[in-house]
């Protein structure tokens, strides 16, 4: 069965650091675009940060220059390193895979999610 | 930025009732059009991909359509775990954006 599990979350000071996981299982992850999704508290959805199969990366105008997304195909891993955290970062962040190859638009696994609380 | 709309906010409907949900792009997005569901305390589920594409296991009552700018999800009759929040997602050149979600709950 495929499966996405988040983790690295917690409480971080505003102008901390953090970075998530999100270990891959059950399908072969190199072949699979991935993407970071976030929910602020009682709130929608907002795509953060996707990143390609050959590493190609691209970001959200509000995390950009602060967020970078990587992944490690060897471990199934993907990752999402959070610089400057400010108090509107908080949320839960979910990795979720791309559905299929090129052109489609949807996603069809996701994890648990992530709480990352930006607060002094 | 693409700015997705849908409409409305609150959907109020009864087990058995059609319900129709709409999504608006602010400029055309073609096809590149997804549904989702989400319960509380619970991850998004993909319902449609591509507009009008039931993702695996998605029950049939569930269809979407449109392209461009406006697009449909509708649930023919509506069972009692239907009821949830509704988001739709578009993709243009690898970024994407989300609607603001239209909540269906019991009546």
């Amino acid at each position: 069965e495929a499966q996405l599990l988040e983790s690295g979350g917690g409480l971080v000071q505003p102008g901390g650091s953090l970075r998530l996981s999100c270990e891959a299982s059950g399908f072969t992850f190199s072949s699979y675009n991935m993407n970071w999704v976030r929910q602020a508290p009682g709130k929608g959805l907002e795509w953060v940060s996707g990143i390609g199969g050959s590493d190609w990366t691209i970001y959200a105008d509000s995390v950009k220059g602060r967020f970078t997304i990587s992944r490690d195909n060897s471990r199934k891993t993907l990752y999402l390193q959070m610089n400057s955290l400010r108090a509107d970062d908080t949320a839960t962040y979910y990795c979720a895979r791309k559905w299929s190859g090129g052109n489609t638009c949807g996603f069809d696994l996701w994890g648990q999610g992530a709480l990352v609380t930006v607060s002094s | 930025e693409i700015v997705l709309t849908q409409s409305p906010a609150t959907l109020s409907l009864s087990p058995g009732e059609r319900a129709t949900l709409s999504c608006r792009a602010s400029q055309s997005v073609s096809t590149y059009l997804a549904w989702y569901q989400q319960k509380p305390g619970q991850a998004p589920r993909l319902l449609i991909y591509d507009a009008s594409n039931r993702a695996p296991g998605i029950p049939a009552r569930f269809s979407g359509s449109g392209s461009g700018t406006d697009f449909t999800l509708t649930i023919s009759s509506l069972e009692s775990e239907d009821f949830a929040v509704y988001y739709c997602q578009q993709r243009t050149n690898s970024i994407y954006t989300f609607g603001q979600g239209t909540k269906l709950e019991i009546k």
